[in-house]
């Protein structure tokens, strides 16, 4: 398997424009993370859904951030309209398990550098 | 809330020393701990996994710890190489708190020639 696929893997905008961000999961898994790594905050669970539903969004900053999950295969964080503190790297992580048990093991992509200028 | 906190936050050392990085998180009820390696501008990559009912898990020049009732975990690098030179992330899921990872503020590592 290639992994969890992220695109871009860098994106630059300019501020007040809306921003998507793609995530292909493992194929096979069925819950899938969205991370936002800053400097000043570390890593950080925007939301995470199982078997393509939100589960919890509590990380979602602003109602500026939405994402979606439209099938297994596929989902995507739109930012709208984004800010520069939105800067920052987004991680998307897939684990197989709905049920967290000891041994589920999360992966992570490659993430999106996101730079809002 | 669980708190996960990892010193040294740095660490330089000459290679083929061995080194130990540390974990420690606050609330000891976890499903399992994760340890990462992060290279700059890449990905997270996972090392090593260790479950609530483990002690230890063993790959290659890694060998990580978990001792739960401390609410601590390690990670032994034997033999450092230039190549370990990355930083590194310590993260636990807790149980009854969903599915997500909570990360520790990682160790940045570079090893010396």
């Amino acid at each position: 398997d290639a992994g969890v696929i992220q695109s871009p893997r860098h994106e630059v905008t300019e501020m007040g424009q809306e921003v998507t961000l793609r995530c292909k999961p493992i194929s096979g898994h069925n819950s899938l993370f969205w991370y936002r790594q800053t400097m000043m905050r570390g890593l950080e669970l925007l939301i995470y859904f199982n078997n393509n539903v939100p589960i919890d969004d509590s990380g979602m900053p602003e109602d500026r951030f939405s994402a979606k999950m439209p099938n297994a295969s596929f989902s995507t964080l739109k930012i709208q309209p984004s800010e520069p503190r939105d800067s920052a790297v987004y991680f998307c992580a897939s684990s197989k398990s709905v049920i967290f048990r000891d041994d589920t093991e999360a992966f992570f992509g490659q993430g999106t550098r996101l730079t809002v200028v | 809330k669980q708190e996960v906190t990892q010193i040294p936050a740095a660490l330089s050392v000459p290679e083929g020393e061995n080194l130990v990085l540390n974990c420690s998180f606050t609330d000891s009820a976890i499903y399992n701990l994760q340890w990462f390696r992060q290279d700059p501008g890449k990905g997270l990559t996972s090392l090593l996994l260790i479950q609530s009912s483990q002690r230890e898990q063993t790959s290659g020049r890694l060998n990580a710890s978990l001792d739960k009732s401390s609410g601590r975990s390690t990670l032994y690098i034997a033999a450092s190489q230039p190549g370990d030179s990355a930083t590194y992330l310590c993260a636990v899921v807790l149980t009854g708190g969903g599915n997500k990872l909570t990360f520790g503020t990682g160790t940045q590592l570079k090893v010396e020639l």
